[in-house]
């Protein structure tokens, strides 16, 4: 069980277009997942945490015009990258939390971004 | 932030050795750890979790040790395995809300 689905898992997109992520629970419901970005060699920055039927919370320096999140359901949470740019290629990554538990925030497979 | 975008440090064992990799974390008021291990082009994957009314954990293989005083977390792997081979981080949780991560460490396993 608590398997998290991510997709695409890589996508190449021109500059100034935009790309949107999607970070499915399969088998269970999230009122909570999380956003995170993670350059090569690098470790994982939280952008955002992605709350169902409510705005998200986005950590400092974060651009919430440019990320767009949208938790529409207790099963998806989409990721939105508005206007890209090179700087902004990177790892990707969404993680869910269960309604019911505090351990089991399980991780997508993440998605390999690249603008060019 | 909690989380610091620093260059991985590396590790290299050899097989059969037992690791060890070390994790400082920021947040006095962080109350429950995790362990995660990525293999490249893919996300975390739990290893073993330990909250901060205790101080060891094992698992298989595994062993999580925590110390409050110093914020310190450690990661014992015994008889390292090449599967073993990957970036393990540690990550923060304070009162089920967000995770932050460590700076990870790359660990090579040497045949």
């Amino acid at each position: 069980g608590a398997v998290v689905s991510q997709h695409p898992s890589r996508v190449i997109c021109k500059s100034g277009t935009s790309v949107k992520i999607e970070c499915r629970s399969l088998d269970f419901q999230a009122t909570t997942m999380f956003w995170y970005r993670q350059f090569p060699k690098q470790s994982l920055m939280l952008m955002a945490t992605s709350n169902e039927g409510s705005k998200a919370t986005y950590e400092q320096g974060v651009e919430k015009d440019k990320f767009l999140i949208n938790h529409a359901s207790l099963t998806l949470s989409t990721l939105t990258v508005t206007s890209a740019h090179p700087e902004d290629s990177s790892f990707y990554i969404c993680s869910a939390k269960r309604m019911t538990e505090r351990v089991g925030y399980t991780f997508g497979s993440g998605t390999r971004l690249t603008v060019v | 932030g909690e989380s610091v975008g620093l260059h991985l440090p590396t590790l290299s064992v050899q097989e059969g050795d037992n690791s060890i990799i070390n994790c400082a974390y920021s947040n006095s008021a962080s109350d429950y750890f995790i362990w995660y291990k990525q293999e490249s082009g893919k996300g975390p994957q739990f290893i073993i979790d330990i909250r901060s009314n205790m101080d060891k954990r094992q698992g298989q293989r595994v062993t999580v040790l925590l110390n409050k005083t110093v914020k310190h977390l450690s990661l014992q792997i015994a008889a390292t395995q090449p599967g073993d081979s990957a970036v393990y981080f540690c990550a923060e949780n304070i009162a089920g809300n967000q995770f932050y991560f460590g700076t990870g460490t790359s660990l090579t396993v040497i045949p």
